[in-house]
């Protein structure tokens, strides 16, 4: 059973655009929502990360929108970069000292 | 920032040898930490559960005998992959827990290759 859904599982953008990832998780005692990216060859690295007590989350053009009723999360990517060009995951966990359930990935592109 | 470091990076080596990959938490004290296991083009997939001074908690379908884990002090956990098989080809990852709990902040992880 996948606890945490992503899609697209690839998306291509062009230099500038919005980069839309989506999630969505089954289990309502998730409380903890990172996102990471991913380089070939490296281990992931948290860009942000939400709480269900707030709705919306900003860092610089990485914008993480949370609805709780529905059980979704999606991240936005402004004015997407080639360098960001990457795989990233969403993932879900309880609070405290639990391991992170990961969605299967999206490997984005951005192109010129 | 806190810092997770992997070692190696990369090893190659023959069927039937054992390895051993290290996972520090460089800045840090980190009494949990975790190891993932990646195939190519695939998400990550939690293998155990490192606890400082306790046993491993292992996932379903992990050999617990298969993979060796040691969290010895709260700034180091070792994966040893005991008599390995090229089935055991993949890329792990290490991650650990700050005193605060959650992010999680991951190591490089390490390129594993068997012959």
């Amino acid at each position: 059973q996948q606890q945490v859904k992503q899609s697209p599982q690839s998306l291509i953008v062009q230099k500038g655009g919005i980069s839309i990832i989506n999630c969505a998780y089954e289990n309502t005692a998730f409380d903890y929502f990172p996102w990471y990216q991913q380089f070939p060859g490296k281990g992931p690295a948290l860009l942000i990360a939400i709480r269900p007590d707030v709705s919306e989350k900003k860092e610089g053009r990485f914008t993480i929108s949370f609805n709780k009723s529905a059980k979704q999360f999606s991240l936005h990517i402004m004015d997407s970069q080639p360098g960001d060009s990457a795989t990233y995951f969403c993932a879900a966990s309880y609070s405290g000292n639990t391991p992170l359930v990961f969605g299967k990935g999206t490997r984005l592109s951005v192109i010129a | 920032g806190a810092v997770v470091s992997q070692h190696p990076s990369w090893v190659i080596c023959k069927s039937g040898t054992s390895v051993k990959i290290e996972c520090r938490s460089l800045d840090f004290q980190a009494t949990t930490m975790f190891w993932y296991r990646q195939f190519p083009k695939q998400s990550l997939m939690l293998m155990a559960t490192s606890n400082e001074g306790s046993k491993a908690t292992y996932e379903q379908g992990v050999e617990k005998d298969k993979f060796l884990i040691n969290h010895a002090s709260l700034t180091l956990s070792t994966l040893t992959v005991t008599s390995a098989h090229p089935e055991d080809s993949s890329f792990y990852i290490c991650s650990a827990l700050t005193p605060s709990n959650q992010p999680q902040h991951f190591g490089d992880g390490t390129r594993l290759s068997i012959l």
